[in-house]
């Protein structure tokens, strides 16, 4: 199975910060890895595909960008609305694993 | 707007059936190239595919839970079906139903989502 790893497991930032979140796949995958925020008690948020493309009505201070097997999510300045966590998921083959998730918490 | 809404029994005894049923508004599910799915979250901790299925009824299963998966659809109701056998407390999660991106395939990504529903599996 392709693992997806992701760091760090939580990140303490402020408004206005600029924030990285790193995920790691085992093996190749392309560029077939997707984005997701999600709050508590809420479904995960749709917000990045094949590794950088924005999706439709996304705030333009998310970004993501591929480098080989490393993959990461640049939240430009961290607004209010972005305290969450944040999840990977890998499309190219097994089981579609998501990493375990990179909380983003207010410093 | 295309919404997704989960629905059944909250609460299944171990060794049953967890039946649940995902009701879509806004779009034919079959009526366009597009994969619904099935993705769960045990109470604090990552997400999991379960399974896919295709407009035309294909289905494609997570190989963990492939022996005891079923996925359906149901035209006449716009809506599409999981069961899953024999569950045991490691079932106890937080079910989510999905649609699958027009860009990708039945492991992803997915662009609309349910709101969720939690079953526990307890006797």
């Amino acid at each position: 199975d392709i693992q997806m790893t992701q760091s760090p497991s939580t990140l303490s930032a402020s408004v206005g910060d600029r924030v990285t979140i790193t995920c790691r796949a085992s093996q190749s995958i392309s560029t077939w890895l997707a984005w997701y925020q999600q709050k508590p008690g809420k479904a995960p948020k749709f917000l990045i595909y094949k590794a950088s493309t924005l999706e439709s009505g996304v705030p333009s201070r998310f970004s993501g960008s591929a480098y080989g097997t490393e993959f990461t999510l640049t939240i430009s300045s961290l607004q209010p609305d972005d305290f969450a966590t944040y999840y990977c998921q890998q499309y190219n083959s097994d089981s579609g694993t998501f990493g375990q998730g990179t909380k983003v918490e207010i410093k | 707007q295309l919404q997704l809404q989960e629905s059944g029994p909250g609460l299944v005894k171990p060794s049953e059936i967890l039946s649940l049923t995902c009701s879509v508004s806004g779009a034919s599910i079959s009526s366009s190239s597009l994969y619904w799915v099935w993705i769960r979250q045990p109470p604090g901790k990552g997400l999991e595919w379960i399974g896919s299925i295709y407009y035309s009824g294909t289905t494609y299963y997570n190989p963990s839970l492939k022996s005891r998966v079923t996925i359906s659809l149901d035209t006449s109701k716009n809506q599409f079906s999981l069961k899953l056998n024999s569950v045991t407390a490691a079932d106890t999660a937080v079910y989510y139903c999905a649609r699958g991106h027009p860009s990708g395939s039945y492991l992803g990504p997915y662009d609309h989502w349910g709101r969720g529903t939690l079953v526990t599996v307890s006797s």
